[in-house]
């Protein structure tokens, strides 16, 4: 069956640095892969979309890579502040159906 | 243009009771969502309507739910004799018609609770 993994564990990172968070995939093959950001009690918040045929995406000082071979992206806060602390999921489509499919998420701490 | 809006923000029932959520999406978006999530773990797909039209279902929702979108306008999504592992925050989402992979807008949500 299809599954997506992202780290359960909370990731801390200190002010400044940058943080990579990992999703991971078997049993798909999407054709587009988006990012979200979710604070407690909140909906998810769109980041960031990359299509099957990029291999990088940059907004700001975030970045999103899609290894299609590994199954894998990588979402990359570069100069991480306190204000990024909060919980990044990923999730994947396909051009079959409308519905994204989302990763548990990975919760981020930035320290000051 | 205010975003996505939901109701009631959190409920709280009895099992056996019936409920219903009322989601409003963005006014010009033609399609809308209903995911489901539990603490822990990441937003799950109950079902999805383009206008008025509800064109894909979970196999994981139970025939206690229902949704429906009368006028491709907003949406209702009722569970009815709601059971204990029916606790979860309900999320509404819409999305332009255009193209395939476009965004989705999320409401803050419908957290029930079920006693």
């Amino acid at each position: 069956s299809q599954k997506i993994e992202q780290n359960s564990e909370a990731l801390n990172i200190q002010e400044g640095k940058t943080a990579t968070l990992t999703c991971n995939y078997t049993n798909y093959s999407p054709a587009y892969l988006q990012w979200y950001r979710q604070d407690p009690g909140r909906g998810p918040v769109f980041l960031l979309l990359i299509r099957e045929n990029e291999k990088e995406k940059r907004k700001e000082r975030l970045k999103v890579t899609f290894d299609t071979t590994l199954k894998q992206s990588l979402f990359h806060i570069t100069a991480s502040q306190p204000a990024d602390s909060a919980t990044y999921l990923c999730a994947l489509g396909d051009t079959g159906r409308r519905a994204l499919t989302f990763g548990s998420g990975t919760r981020l701490q930035v320290q000051p | 243009d205010t975003g996505v809006s939901q109701n009631p923000r959190h409920k709280i029932t009895k099992r056996g009771q019936n409920v219903t959520f009322r989601c409003d999406p963005i006014s010009e978006h033609n399609r809308l969502y209903w995911y489901r999530q539990t603490l822990g773990q990441g937003p799950e797909f109950l079902t999805y309507f383009q206008n008025e039209a509800q064109l894909e279902k979970s196999r994981l929702l139970s025939d206690r739910f229902s949704a429906e979108r009368p006028k491709g306008s907003f949406s209702t999504l009722e569970i009815q004799r709601t059971e204990q592992g029916d606790s979860a925050m309900y999320l509404c989402a819409s999305s332009h018609g255009q193209g395939v992979t476009g965004e989705l807008f999320f409401g803050e949500g419908s957290r029930l609770t079920v006693l």
